[in-house]
């Protein structure tokens, strides 16, 4: 099983507090990603990150941001939650771009529900 | 546009029984093929990868194939077992970007029946 761990697992809060999402892993793998996923939907990207201090938006927009001062650490923010932002956030590492061979490696998810 | 069309949506099957997944993609220029198994509530886990050379890979009971020239794979499950019951997702890398993108499919939700 991978070593990528993500906290909390379950998560339900009200509308308008501010929210982590934290995400280590334990591999030294540069790259990390975000990915948002509703129920019997495809896998969205919305952040991922070469390396510490490198962060990109992906491909669904997103009010939440991230930051990578630390190789194992990529945690995930929502200043102001909104119902909106009820869904299943998973984080990812890989040791290379996605684009090579090497896989990405998933952690639990957290699954976030706001009233 | 590039996409990853998986079907059956959903399949039951009974516990020892064989079953085939269907993925159509049309990303394009490839790069490789992956299958993931995401159990309910989980992150998925990867099943095999497949590169524009290979056409099969196994592990397991599960066994890929790639047709690269049709955009078409599948995942033959062999003696399905309870523990079988998950999403299967493809998903499609293409070599176009800087990042590598990922495209993935909506999976098949398989439940396996006692």
């Amino acid at each position: 099983e991978a070593d990528i761990y993500q906290t909390p697992r379950y998560l339900v809060i009200g509308t308008g507090k501010k929210i982590t999402l934290e995400c280590s892993q334990t591999m030294g793998h540069d790259k990390m990603y975000w990915y948002q996923q509703d129920p019997g939907m495809e896998l969205h990207l919305i952040h991922y990150s070469y390396g510490v201090n490198s962060t990109e938006k992906g491909d669904l927009s997103s009010e939440s941001t991230v930051s990578r001062i630390r190789t194992e650490h990529f945690p995930l923010t929502l200043e102001s939650a909104r119902p909106s932002h009820t869904s299943q956030y998973l984080c990812a590492s890989s040791e290379e771009l996605a684009q090579t061979y090497n896989e990405q490696f998933f952690g639990p998810g957290t699954r976030l529900t706001v009233l | 546009k590039n996409q990853v069309e998986q079907s059956p949506q959903s399949l039951i099957i009974l516990e020892g029984k064989n079953c085939t997944l269907q993925c159509n993609y049309t990303v394009s220029p490839f790069s490789n093929l992956r299958w993931y198994k995401q159990d309910t509530g989980r992150g998925p886990v990867s099943l095999t990868i497949m590169t524009f050379s290979e056409n099969t890979k196994s592990n397991g009971r599960y066994t890929a194939t790639l047709d690269a020239d049709t955009k078409q794979s599948s995942l033959h499950i062999t003696a399905s077992q309870l523990s079988d019951s998950a999403s299967y997702i493809c998903v499609v890398s293409d070599r176009g970007s800087t990042l590598g993108r990922l495209y993935f499919g909506r999976g098949t939700q398989l439940t396996v029946w006692p």
